[in-house]
């Protein structure tokens, strides 16, 4: 199974402060396709995840333009540029390249 | 506007198998993929597997002599069964078009 090594495990942060979170796999996600199927989830707390960023830097719908991710093979960003309420959750990145899809352990964001 | 719901009961004794259901409305089941993924008390998180457009299926190999996912067209559902389960599948349930489309979850535990 490809391991996705994510952090850090939790953030501290202030509203309007920016963020990054780091995802790395332990084989190249790029697809025989030529698509990476690299994607970051939000989970708000009591609500289902929800597709932030799909194929590393796609921005999902209705995903406002604070959200940007980048990388490529195996190294993976997702940036969040001045950091509101609503973005308070556990943040996962998942591949969907090899199966069995695999998640990161999860990045906590948290108000300091 | 596509939307999942799981159903299903709650507790299940262990050495039972464990059955849920998704309906879906606002798209065709047999178009896409179709999947389950639980989350464990924490935040780790496992895809389960998947049933296609076509009817075919994919499992994680960690659970693939206990897993089975099927589907009625005519209702426009998909399924999943866990045999065998023990304390160790206590989890919220979700189906998902994935990653873009998600149920509301389902926790299940098991316990005698």
């Amino acid at each position: 199974d490809v391991v996705m090594t994510q952090t850090p495990p939790s953030l501290s942060v202030a509203i309007g402060q920016s963020v990054s979170i780091s995802c790395k796999s332990s084989q190249s996600l790029v697809h025989s396709d030529g698509k990476t199927y690299l994607n970051w989830l939000l989970q708000n707390p009591g609500q289902s995840p929800k597709r932030l960023i799909y194929q590393v830097s796609n921005l999902g719908s209705g995903v406002p333009d604070r959200f940007s991710g980048t990388g490529s093979e195996k190294d993976f960003t997702l940036k969040i540029s001045r950091v509101e309420a609503e973005d308070l959750g556990v943040y996962h990145c998942v591949q969907a390249t090899h199966v069995p899809y695999t998640f990161g352990a999860g990045t906590k964001l948290e108000l300091k | 506007e596509v939307q999942l719901q799981e159903s299903g009961p709650g507790l299940v004794k262990p050495s039972q198998s464990l059955s849920l259901t998704c309906s879906v409305t606002g798209y065709s089941i047999t178009s896409n993929y179709w999947g389950w993924i639980r989350k464990f008390p924490g935040n780790k998180m496992e895809w389960m597997g998947y049933i296609s457009y076509s009817g075919s299926t994919s499992y994680n190999p960690s659970l693939k002599s206990r897993i089975s996912i099927t589907r009625d067209t005519s209702k426009n559902q998909f399924f999943l069964q866990l045999n065998s389960v023990t304390t160790e599948d206590t989890a919220t349930y979700y189906c998902a078009r994935f990653p873009k489309n998600w149920g509301q979850g389902v926790m299940v535990t098991v316990s005698s």
